[in-house]
């Protein structure tokens, strides 16, 4: 079984606009992560949220986990042509870390 | 502080031959990884060193591969023969704990292409 799925698959936004992404994942986790990977670029962390806490926010970024539903999601609002990129969730498990296929995020100017 | 660094960004290279990829984790971070992602689909662990030593290669695909990390600093991923089924981006990660969940810093990535 897979972690971390993410939907949609792919988002296409007008600039201004709020992005949702969602991810679940399968088996009990410590914290999730979010992270974005600009075209030929790599891996940015943009916030751990841990399993004690339901809602984070960082700058235009609001992160969101329900641990009894296995889900989480991350919004950004205000979207920029800036932001987009693919965007993926991950759960540690030991140390290595599960990553989903990923959103592609396109937000059109 | 500089980040993780990766050496080369982008190789092309044909069927059966050789490459190695570098990578150069934060100063003083004692844990390092390497990911792939290959045909745009997720992004796979291969393994993980504390210090010189593997901790976790269970993520590696065949013995084509070959990581190394001698002295605990950099680190190097051999494909030898590489295969077309190679072609990805292969990233490197550190971090200065371990404590399942300890935030990664990943590098730009090698861009692999097998033609």
């Amino acid at each position: 079984s897979q972690q971390g799925e993410e939907d949609p698959q792919a988002l296409s936004i007008q600039e201004g606009e709020n992005a949702t992404m969602n991810c679940s994942y399968k088996t009990s986790i410590n914290n999730l992560q979010w992270y974005r990977q600009n075209s030929g670029r790599g891996l940015v962390h943009l916030i751990l949220i841990r399993s004690n806490e339901r809602e984070k926010h960082s700058g235009r970024l609001r992160v969101t986990l329900d641990t009894s539903k296995k889900s989480s999601s991350l919004l950004i609002t205000a979207s920029r042509a800036a932001d987009t990129a693919s965007y993926f969730c991950a759960t540690p498990k030991h140390s290595r870390l599960t990553f989903g296929e990923g959103t592609q995020l396109t937000v059109n100017p | 502080e500089a980040g993780v660094t990766q050496f080369p960004s982008h190789s092309v290279i044909e069927k059966g031959q050789t490459v190695t990829l570098r990578c150069d984790p934060i100063s003083g971070h004692d844990n390092l990884y390497w990911y792939r992602r290959v045909m745009g689909k997720e992004i796979k662990f291969l393994l993980h060193f504390v210090k010189e030593s593997k901790q976790d290669e269970s993520g590696m695909p065949n013995n084509r591969f070959l990581a190394e990390r001698t002295g605990g600093t950099y680190s190097t991923l051999k494909v030898q023969p590489a295969e077309l089924e190679d072609s990805g981006v292969y990233f490197c990660a550190s971090s200065r704990l371990n404590m399942g969940g300890d935030e990664q810093y990943f590098g730009p990535g090698t861009r692999l292409t097998v033609t």
